[in-house]
């Protein structure tokens, strides 16, 4: 069965400091990861976008690993602040043109506090 | 360039009635597809249309349709509403296929 297992579930983090988010996936055939990050009230934003020869993709302070061996993929936040708060949602494709081959995980809430 | 688009941002129907959300995508963009998301099960896939075609379809019932229009915009409806229904539904654009897509701001829809 094609799944996204993202842990944590939920974060509390002072600013400042850094985090990381891991993804865990079982998707096959296996064609992308992305990560997306989803301010509340509002649709998911891109962050990065990975494919399979892809080990390392950086967007300002976010970094995402990919290791397509262990199907493993981690979102590293350096010097976090207030307005990372947010749903960070793992999400891996099986390729073809359609996105209904898209398997999304169940997001990791971060909260960032002063 | 403007944003994708959804209208209204907010919706409270009662159980039985129907609904339809609007799509309006990023200029240019032909493909537009549609999804749930509530707090127990996260985003599922509902629909995508491009070039005013359905090109795929997710596991939902047939309770839940769409189409698209030649200017890419796109309508979701709903019959019959359960009140399961209730949740934010996203709407996203690309270019063409699986490429970068744009999220809408999604409508909050809620069933009573």
């Amino acid at each position: 069965k094609n799944q996204v297992e993202q842990s944590p579930q939920s974060l509390i983090i002072l600013e400042g400091k850094n985090c990381t988010l891991q993804c865990n996936y079982t998707v096959s055939p296996f064609s992308n990861l992305r990560w997306y990050k989803q301010d509340t009230g509002r649709g998911p934003v891109s962050l990065t976008i990975m494919t399979f020869s892809e080990n390392t993709k950086s967007n300002g302070r976010y970094t995402a690993t990919l290791d397509a061996d262990t199907k493993q993929s981690s979102l590293h936040i350096t010097a976090s602040q207030l307005s990372d708060s947010a749903s960070y949602i793992c999400v891996v494709s099986r390729g073809g043109t359609s996105y209904g081959k898209l398997t999304f995980g169940q997001g990791t809430i971060l909260t960032v506090h002063p | 360039k403007a944003g994708v688009t959804q209208t209204p941002r907010y919706l409270i129907k009662t159980r039985g009635q129907q609904v339809t959300l609007s799509c309006s995508p990023i200029s240019g963009h032909r493909s537009v597809s549609w999804y749930q998301q509530t707090p127990g099960q996260g985003l599922q896939f509902l629909f995508e249309y491009f070039s005013e075609t359905q090109r795929n379809k997710g596991n939902f019932p047939g309770r839940f349709s769409g189409r698209q229009f030649s200017n890419s915009r796109s309508e979701m409806n709903v019959s019959t509403l359960e009140l399961g229904d209730s949740a934010l539904y996203l709407c996203a654009s690309s270019l063409a296929g699986l490429d970068e897509q744009f999220f809408g701001p999604g409508t909050r829809l809620t069933v009573l």
